[in-house]
């Protein structure tokens, strides 16, 4: 069973088009994130959300608008593709926060290629 | 705020020999940090993490990593590489913000392992 789901694996597009990745854990933990690598396989935060509440926002384009339903979901939606937008979004999860002792692990998921056109 | 620091973009060991991937950290607060493994096309694993208890921590697949303050280091170290080990390795610094978990990824050191 997979802990962290995402789908599509791959997704292939026009500039200016409106995509969507959607994300499933089944580990019953409260929060889950977004995370973009580039093409040199940097690794950036998008979002976080905590039992459906936003509380990580790094400097992402309004373009990208994150949706979590429940605490299991956590779906990205991508307006007016740029070039720029190509890369592997990652989606992960971990349990509760856990405060002053420390950050906690992600479990990620296989990622989702993303290339505009 | 808080940074690390891969100090080698591509390493190359032969399979059996040692395997030593160097990361160094900057954090205000006393950091979590961790080693993840990323394979060909693959999402990220876990390996290990820090978070203030023994300084020596023990991953899987024989790996193990050596928190040092003093150095601000957290290097990664395997004693006999195996084939199976090439992969893409990142160095991450974790920080509670009050907002949240925040990590903070390395650029990456790329592991290839020769017969």
């Amino acid at each position: 069973d997979t802990a962290v789901s995402q789908t599509p694996k791959y997704l292939v597009t026009q500039m200016g088009n409106d995509k969507s990745i959607k994300c499933e854990q089944n580990l019953g933990h409260d929060t889950m994130y977004w995370y973009k690598q580039d093409s040199k396989k940097f690794l950036k935060i998008m979002f976080s959300y905590n039992n459906k509440e936003l509380i990580i926002n790094e400097t992402v384009p309004n373009r990208f608008s994150p949706k979590s339903p429940d605490k299991a979901h956590l779906n990205l939606h991508i307006n007016s593709l740029e070039l720029g937008d190509s890369a592997v979004y990652f989606c992960a999860s971990s349990p509760r926060l856990q405060g002053a002792s420390g950050a906690n692990v992600l479990t990620f998921g296989a990622g989702s290629r993303l290339t505009v056109l | 705020a808080q940074s690390v620091t891969q100090l080698d973009s591509h390493v190359s060991v032969s399979e059996g020999t040692p395997v030593l991937l160097r990361c160094n950290y900057s954090s205000s607060y006393s950091p979590s940090l961790f080693w993840y493994v990323q394979h060909p096309n693959k999402g990220l694993q876990l390996l290990l993490k820090y978070t203030s208890a023994a300084t020596l921590v023990k991953g899987i697949n024989g790996f193990e990593a050596e928190f040092k303050k003093s150095e601000t280091s957290f290097h990664l170290t395997k004693p006999s590489a195996h084939m199976s080990d090439a992969a893409e390795y990142f160095c991450v610094v974790g920080l509670w913000t009050g907002g949240g978990n925040k990590l903070t990824f390395g650029t990456g050191t790329q592991l290839k392992v020769e017969l």
